[in-house]
């Protein structure tokens, strides 16, 4: 069974493009949240996606977006890129909408680099 | 807002020998479940063991086990018998309650292990 992918695994932009980020959930699944990753803030909660509805939104600016198809397959886009958005980005799947005890399987990230 | 706490950075162990990971949380639920990750340099967050709440039995994964003190918010991960490949950064988790699910992430701890 595959695991999460997430495409590309690295990008270089420059400050002030827009980039977007794809994951592929683990087959079955249908919920996708995405997190960010930084030395500095740590790990922190972008949003849930659950049947092609946002289910959940964590503390970042609108620049932030994320969509989901039918296929369960997200992505995430970045506007007006900043030098702090320099981050891995980490996607995970879960087969039902995060609860209490779900178990979230996580994708190897996109290290993104902004110029 | 909950807070999750690892008040290690780093750690450092012998092979073969046991480490003991610290993590601290805050919460008001009463009923919730906490997770402990890995992740490894290939980046791909792991799910090492998790523990419910209610349950007073502390739970065990072959060589990882936790210390859950609910009325201290104390959370540890124990690795028994360390081996090269535990070698990682290790993050404590709180999937939150209320009816918006999401992870809360500890800052991590870089377990290095020595041979």
């Amino acid at each position: 069974k595959a695991g999460v992918t997430q495409t590309p695994r690295y990008l270089i932009k420059t400050r002030g493009q827009q980039v977007t980020l794809s994951c592929s959930p683990i087959s079955g699944h249908r919920s996708v949240s995405w997190y960010q990753q930084t030395p500095g803030q740590g790990l922190q909660f972008l949003f849930e996606y659950f049947s092609e509805t946002q289910r959940n939104k964590g503390n970042f600016p609108g620049r932030f977006s994320g969509r989901q198809f039918s296929n369960s397959r997200s992505e995430m886009n970045v506007s007006t890129l900043e030098l702090g958005d320099s981050a891995l980005y980490l996607c995970a799947s879960s087969y039902g909408t995060l609860k209490r005890n779900t178990e979230a399987f996580f994708g190897q990230g996109t290290r993104l680099t902004v110029v | 807002a909950q807070t999750v706490t690892q008040s290690q950075p780093e750690m450092s162990v012998q092979e073969a020998e046991t480490v003991t990971l610290s993590c601290t949380y805050d919460t008001s639920e009463s009923d919730y479940y906490l997770f402990w990750y890995k992740q490894p340099p290939s980046r791909q967050m792991i799910l090492v063991i998790r523990q419910e709440a209610y349950k007073q039995q502390n739970a065990t994964e072959n060589r990882f086990s936790v210390n859950f003190q609910k009325a201290a918010k104390s959370f540890s991960l124990k690795i028994s018998d360390s081996q090269l490949g535990d070698a990682a950064m290790y993050f404590c988790a709180y999937p939150g309650g209320g009816s918006n699910y999401k992870l809360t992430f500890g800052k991590g701890t870089l377990l290095t292990v020595n041979p």
